[in-house]
């Protein structure tokens, strides 16, 4: 069974200050997606990372995919209250037909 | 272009009834996946459809089930509900068949609250 673990669990900031979440795994995915879900509603794609040591930058996100594609990296700069929410990883099978997600981290940025 | 919808909002049901749950995929997908998220955890894979056939399962027991429709949406049926089956339950959906990684779209969820 392929387990995704995400730490730390709660992340509680000031605004303006950096974060990083990480997404650990024993097994390799062929590739590796970061959602963000907010209350009441299903997790939204933020990033892909497919290939080994990539890094991908959306805006103020900064998202590492590990040599080996075991682990992964979510690192916010200036955090914003809107970066508030439940930050997701989850490991793409082999046939592309199943995630396996990361019990998440819950992350809330205060003003 | 339409979203991923699901029904009802949110459930209330007693141990031991059964319920269903639908979801509308997005205009042009052909593919819903169905996941469980219990309170303060991450969503765990139950099954997908693709084209009407089960295509893949997760670690669920046989009283969870599903169908798809030629319009490609889907239900999921939960019989003899337990108190653990209380959470959000998440479709997505996604264009499949290509072999490939395919982008999964989630809805809004359904709530079940199993008493």
């Amino acid at each position: 069974t392929q387990l995704l673990e995400q730490s730390p669990q709660f992340l509680s900031i000031q605004e303006g200050e950096n974060l990083t979440v990480y997404c650990n795994s024993s097994s390799v995915f062929s590739s590796l997606q970061w959602y963000r879900q907010e209350p009441g509603e299903g997790p939204v794609l933020l990033v892909t990372v497919v290939t080994g040591g990539e890094v991908k930058k959306l805006k103020r996100l900064t998202f590492q995919f590990g040599d080996a594609r075991k682990d992964s990296s979510l690192h916010i700069t200036a955090a914003q209250p809107g970066d508030t929410g439940l930050y997701l990883c989850a490991g793409v099978g082999a046939a592309g037909n199943k995630l396996t997600f990361g019990g998440g981290t819950r992350v809330l940025v205060k003003p | 272009e339409t979203g991923v919808t699901q029904s009802p909002t949110h459930l209330i049901k007693t141990r031991g009834q059964q319920v269903t749950l639908r979801c509308s995929s997005q205009s042009g997908h052909n593919t819903v996946s169905w996941y469980q998220q219990a309170l303060g955890q991450g969503p765990q894979f139950i099954f997908q459809y693709y084209r009407e056939e089960e295509n893949g399962r997760g670690n669920f027991p046989p009283r969870f089930s599903g169908l798809q429709f030629p319009n490609y949406s889907s239900e999921l049926n939960v019989n003899a509900l337990e108190l653990d089956d209380s959470a959000l339950y998440l479709c997505a959906s996604s264009f499949g068949g290509t072999g490939g990684l395919e982008t999964q779209y989630f809805g809004p969820g359904t709530r079940l609250l199993v008493l």
